[in-house]
Parts: structure tokens; C-alpha cells; sequence
């Protein structure tokens, strides 16, 4: 079964600065999807960005960028010049090509100081 | 206009009682889900449906039973409830089928069982 990690429980930030969230994940299958998603305290689920496996080139979405390692499994979230409303838990998820089930990672709550 | 709804927001209810959350999707979507989310904020699937039809089932207790009227809705019905189920409920959907495929939740369920 496929696995997601996220070995970050907690990070923190300063306004303006940049931060990295770490994801890694295991698979045996080569074409796949992943997936950062945001929990604000609202609850509310809001994805940020996502990544096709058999795209070499990173996703970019405003601030937000990934850092896709295929060999090495890994798929990082860069938030650059954070904002207090970028303060939440951040998911990583992996899906498979083929079927229909999401895999997560644990989380990692980042706060962003003013 | 909302893509993911769900009601109740928050439910509470006694150990015991039998309990019903509905959701619903304007997406089109043929896909739907129900997750966990637990006090650790881990976010475990439960069921899935394409189409009405039951596609992934994880290992829970028979007293969850899914109910999907028709492709837009798939509400999450709850027997007896035990402590253990509070927790936050979050649905799904996502187009369905291989390609890109990302998910939209709805916002929620906070579940209490005192």
C-alpha cells in the first residue's frame, strides 16, 4: 500500500520569510498524482497545488512551488513571503494513477509570527 | 455557490444513538468519499462511491453505512454511537476516472457522542 510521510509535526515561519514543508511518500508505480492541501481552523479542506508525476517541470502556483523528487520520493511545499492567513495544517496527499483512493500524510501545522 | 455541502455542521449526540449526515455535490462529480479526521488530525477514508456504486470500502464498523441516492449525494449514516466516533466527518468528490483527479471537500462535521 502506498504511503505518505510527513515528518514535520510543526513548523513555524516568519512573516515575509520563506518555509518548506517536507513530504515524502512510497510507491512502486511510476505515472501518479500528489497533492498539498491546506486546513485553515475553519476546516475547511482547500487544495494549493498538484503535481503530475510524469511532469518533470515543478507546479507553481503564486507563492506556492513544489520541489519533486521522483527517485527520491520526495514532493516539498515552498511558501515564500508567508502570510498570516498561509497559517494552517498543510497535508500532503498521493494518488494513483488509475482508481479513485487518496493517500495522506499526517500533517504538519505551520504558524506564520507576525 | 457552495460545491461540497454538508449538514449538520456540528452534531452531538449520546452514546448510543443513531445519526445521519448528509452531503452533497454541484460539481457533477461521479465521485464521492468519506473521510475521518481524527483528534490527531489524521485523515483516514472510509467509504467511496462511483456512480452510486460502492468502489472502496476500509475496515470499518458495519454500524457506518453509506447511502448514496443518486450521484450529487452520499450520506453517512451512524448506528449506535460510540464514543470513538467523535471525530470530524469530511466528504468528497472528485471527477472520477484516471487523469488529474483532485478531490473537493465539503467543510465538515464536527461529530461529538457524549
Amino acid at each position: 500500500a502506498q504511503t505518505v510521510t510527513q515528518s514535520q509535526p510543526e513548523m513555524s515561519v516568519q512573516e515575509a520569510e520563506t518555509v518548506t514543508l517536507s513530504c515524502t511518500y512510497d510507491t512502486s508505480e511510476s505515472d501518479y498524482y500528489l497533492f498539498w492541501y491546506k486546513q485553515p481552523p475553519s476546516r475547511q479542506m482547500i487544495l494549493v497545488i498538484r503535481q503530475e508525476a510524469y511532469k518533470q517541470q515543478n507546479a507553481t502556483e503564486n507563492r506556492f512551488s513544489v520541489n519533486f523528487q521522483k527517485a527520491a520520493k520526495s514532493f516539498s511545499l515552498k511558501i515564500s513571503d508567508s502570510q498570516l492567513g498561509d497559517a494552517a495544517m498543510y497535508f500532503c496527499a498521493y494518488r494513483r494513477k488509475t482508481g479513485n483512493q487518496f493517500y495522506f500524510g499526517t500533517g504538519t501545522s505551520l504558524t506564520v509570527i507576525p | 455557490d457552495t460545491a461540497v455541502s454538508q449538514t449538520p455542521k456540528y452534531l452531538v449526540t449520546q452514546m448510543g444513538n443513531d445519526k445521519s449526515i448528509k452531503c452533497e455535490q454541484n460539481l457533477g462529480h461521479d465521485t464521492m468519499y468519506w473521510y475521518k479526521q481524527d483528534s490527531k488530525k489524521f485523515l483516514k477514508i472510509m467509504f467511496s462511491y462511483n456512480n452510486k456504486e460502492l468502489i472502496i470500502n476500509e475496515t470499518v464498523p458495519n454500524r457506518f453505512s453509506p447511502k448514496s441516492p443518486d450521484k450529487a449525494h452520499l450520506n453517512l449514516h451512524i448506528n449506535s454511537l460510540e464514543l470513538g466516533d467523535s471525530a470530524v466527518y469530511f466528504c468528497a468528490s472528485s471527477l472520477g476516472g484516471v487523469g488529474t483527479d483532485t478531490q473537493y471537500f465539503g467543510p465538515g462535521t464536527r461529530l461529538t457522542v457524549l
